[in-house]
């Protein structure tokens, strides 16, 4: 199948430092590419969608300047979580999906677990 | 507005059994669902999925069922192993914008 790779896995910065996090999907392209929010022991939460060649849309709720989001080519995408703050501290998971936005196989990448201290 | 939710928290389950998780779902124009395993400190992955025209999929030791009537969704684990032990979840695709929502999440554990 399809793989999506989260870079990096863990990462640990400072309050008001910014961080980015990337998503690439290694063997395929995608047009389209998603950022979820996890915190412990709750579900998945859409953050906004990446577009390639566009602006990202963002779910509401979610400040588009806290979380920089960049498309800029059909196999990275990246999110820079900007003056992070301890409850930024979250696991960050991207996925990707085959062919244009209503195509249904979304593959996940192994998610990105931060830390703000 | 509406969502996708899991009935239970928790499920234990002695290795050998089967198990069955619930889902719940509220928009009954959704006609796309899925179901993703998730362990601990990893990116969920796919299991198994169902559209709405369908009522029962089977895959490798897992079945899904769908019953439109009560907007209810079940993943049955046949002959359930330690391997299976992790977070699932339910996720139905928005049908306005084909975006995935996640459902709470089922934690379930296989004793030896």
């Amino acid at each position: 199948g399809a793989v999506v790779s989260q870079h990096p896995s863990r990462v640990i910065c400072k309050s008001g430092t910014s961080v980015k996090i990337e998503c690439r999907s290694l063997d395929f392209q995608a047009t389209t590419m998603f950022w979820y929010r996890q915190f412990p022991k709750q579900s998945l939460m859409l953050m906004a969608t990446s577009n390639e060649g566009s602006k990202a849309t963002y779910e509401q709720g979610v400040e588009k300047d806290k979380f920089l989001i960049n498309h800029a080519s059909l196999t990275l995408s990246t999110l820079t979580v900007t003056s992070a703050h301890p409850e930024d501290s979250s696991f960050y998971i991207c996925s990707a999906r085959l062919g244009g936005p209503t195509n249904t196989e979304a593959f996940f990448g192994q998610g990105t677990r931060l830390t703000v201290v | 507005g509406e969502s996708v939710g899991l009935h239970l928290p928790t499920l234990s389950v002695q290795e050998g059994d089967n198990s069955i998780i619930n889902c719940a779902y509220s928009n009954s124009a959704s006609d796309y669902f899925i179901w993703y395993k998730q362990e601990s400190g990893k990116g969920p992955q796919f299991i198994i999925d169902i559209r709405s025209n369908m009522d029962k999929r089977q895959g490798q030791r897992v079945t899904v069922l769908l019953n439109k009537t009560v907007k209810h969704l079940s993943l049955q684990i046949a002959a359930t192993q330690p391997g299976d032990s992790a977070v699932y979840f339910c996720a139905e695709m928005r049908p306005n914008d084909y975006k995935l929502s996640f459902g709470a999440g089922t934690t379930v554990t296989v004793r030896a």
